[in-house]
């Protein structure tokens, strides 16, 4: 089945720690995407990528860093520096920057 | 981007249509409409997108009034399992630069009853 997985399901992150969500695709799609969401709000972009080795900054990157090694692959850090990580983490893909989005299931992440 | 504006809530009756409407008066002439659907801690799930015909798929109906600046999103049949958030987006087509971000607002929480 083709698709866009995230893991872990939950997370959780005591103060301090760096934490790293996965998200691999297998629909070989050349774009991918990190968003975030908080209770009762949109999604807002954190990061993306259009090509392998490649990645840009959205609108709340500060606190969060990626990488993009592998077309299949692009891995979120919550690093210390993000004060407020609690959240719903989205990994999303298109084909390329400007087609239809495809969204992963999302990681729930919580701070102990 | 040009923003979206939506009801926040909405009921409808299961086996009845669900229509849900989106303002979108400042859209541009290269900007799609696009639809998406959010249930409760899963990730968003795409449903529809045009950019002035009428659309359907095997999910919904998609209506864009003839100025373009709203338009109607339809479930003929909804199910309980249509509960969710359904966000409407627009988005430029086909723009190589920014990576041609999905802005998602608040969204309408549609709320299908036995």
């Amino acid at each position: 089945d083709g698709g866009i997985t995230q893991s872990p399901k939950y997370l959780f992150r005591k103060e301090g720690q760096n934490v790293t969500l996965s998200c691999e695709q297998n629909l070989n799609h050349d774009a991918m995407y990190w968003y975030r969401q908080d209770p009762g709000q949109g999604l807002r972009l954190i990061y993306y990528s259009q090509i392998v080795n490649d990645f840009q900054k959205g609108d709340i990157a500060e606190g969060y860093s990626v990488s993009r090694e592998k077309k299949e692959s692009f891995p979120l850090t919550v690093t210390s520096a993000q004060k407020n990580p609690t959240a719903f983490y989205l990994c999303a893909s298109s084909s390329t920057g400007w087609e239809t989005q495809y969204f992963g299931p999302g990681t729930r992440l919580l701070v102990l | 981007d040009a923003k979206t504006t939506q009801p926040p809530s909405m009921d409808c009756a299961e086996g009845r249509a669900a229509n849900l409407p989106c303002n979108h008066s400042t859209i541009s002439g290269n900007e799609y409409v696009y639809w998406y659907r959010q249930i409760h801690s899963q990730g968003p799930q795409y449903i529809i997108h045009g950019l002035k015909n009428n659309e359907t798929n095997e999910m919904a109906s998609l209506i864009i009034t003839e100025d373009r600046k709203s338009s109607t999103l339809i479930l003929p049949h909804a199910t309980l399992r249509d509960t969710a958030v359904y966000y409407c987006i627009v988005r430029v087509a086909n723009a190589r630069n920014a990576g041609n971000m999905l802005t998602f607002g608040g969204g309408t929480r549609l709320m299908v009853k036995p």
